[in-house]
């Protein structure tokens, strides 16, 4: 079965600095993989997704990920942390059906 | 367009009460979905439909029911809650299989003492 996997369930980070949260995946067949954002007592929300059109993605807010099969990796960077992204973010994975399976999620705090 | 919707926002039932949780989608969406979502564990799938009238079970079903009689709505029903099934309860909807976006409500926080 599919699944994903998310290193570190908090990040803290600087105002400014560089956000980077891991996923990695387990599949035998190519992916289409996701990253929700979920604010505080709010649904989610998608920051992006890829469908294997391009292995870097661009999406909301700043926010990219890189696809690499090698490495079976769709890790979430942005560059320079704002104090609005404190959030928390899931990796998701579909194979060869349109359910989602969901990683546990990584909480992100900002510090000032 | 308000996109989805769930009612209601907050509810605590004692065990052995039932309760229905109502998702709408005004998006035309054929596939809908009920995740709950406890720490920890990310989102897990309930159950989901494809079209209308139909309905198929996901990840953890045991204790919940669903039905979709019309294509806008996607009804979750717990018969006799019990404590486990303390959770906050997620709807999503999608236009299509595979890469479509799913489009998630603001959720319904359900406690069962």
């Amino acid at each position: 079965a599919q699944s994903v996997t998310q290193l570190g369930s908090h990040v803290s980070v600087s105002e400014g600095a560089l956000v980077l949260l891991r996923c990695n995946y387990s599949s035998s067949v190519p992916p289409y993989l996701f990253w929700y954002v979920q604010y505080p007592n709010q649904g989610l929300q998608l920051l992006l997704k890829y469908t294997s059109a391009a292995t870097l993605v661009k999406g909301i807010n700043g926010f990219e990920a890189e696809f690499k099969k090698s490495e079976t990796s769709f890790h979430l960077t942005k560059p320079s942390a704002h104090m609005s992204d404190a959030a928390e973010y899931f990796c998701a994975v579909i194979i060869n059906d349109y359910k989602l399976s969901f990683g546990a999620g990584t909480t992100v705090t900002v510090r000032a | 367009n308000a996109g989805v919707t769930q009612t209601p926002k907050f509810r605590v039932l004692k065990t052995g009460q039932s309760m229905t949780l109502l998702c709408a989608q005004d998006m035309n969406h054929e596939y809908m979905y009920w995740y709950r979502q406890d720490p920890g564990m990310g989102l897990r799938l309930i159950h989901y439909s494809v079209g209308e009238g139909t309905t198929a079970k996901g990840e953890v079903p045991d204790g919940y029911n669903v039905s979709r009689l019309k294509k806008q709505n996607f009804l979750l029903g717990l018969e006799s809650a019990a404590p486990s099934q303390t959770s906050v309860y997620f709807c999503a909807s999608s236009y299509s299989a595979g890469p479509y976006e799913q489009y998630f409500g603001p959720g319904t926080r359900l406690t069962v003492t």
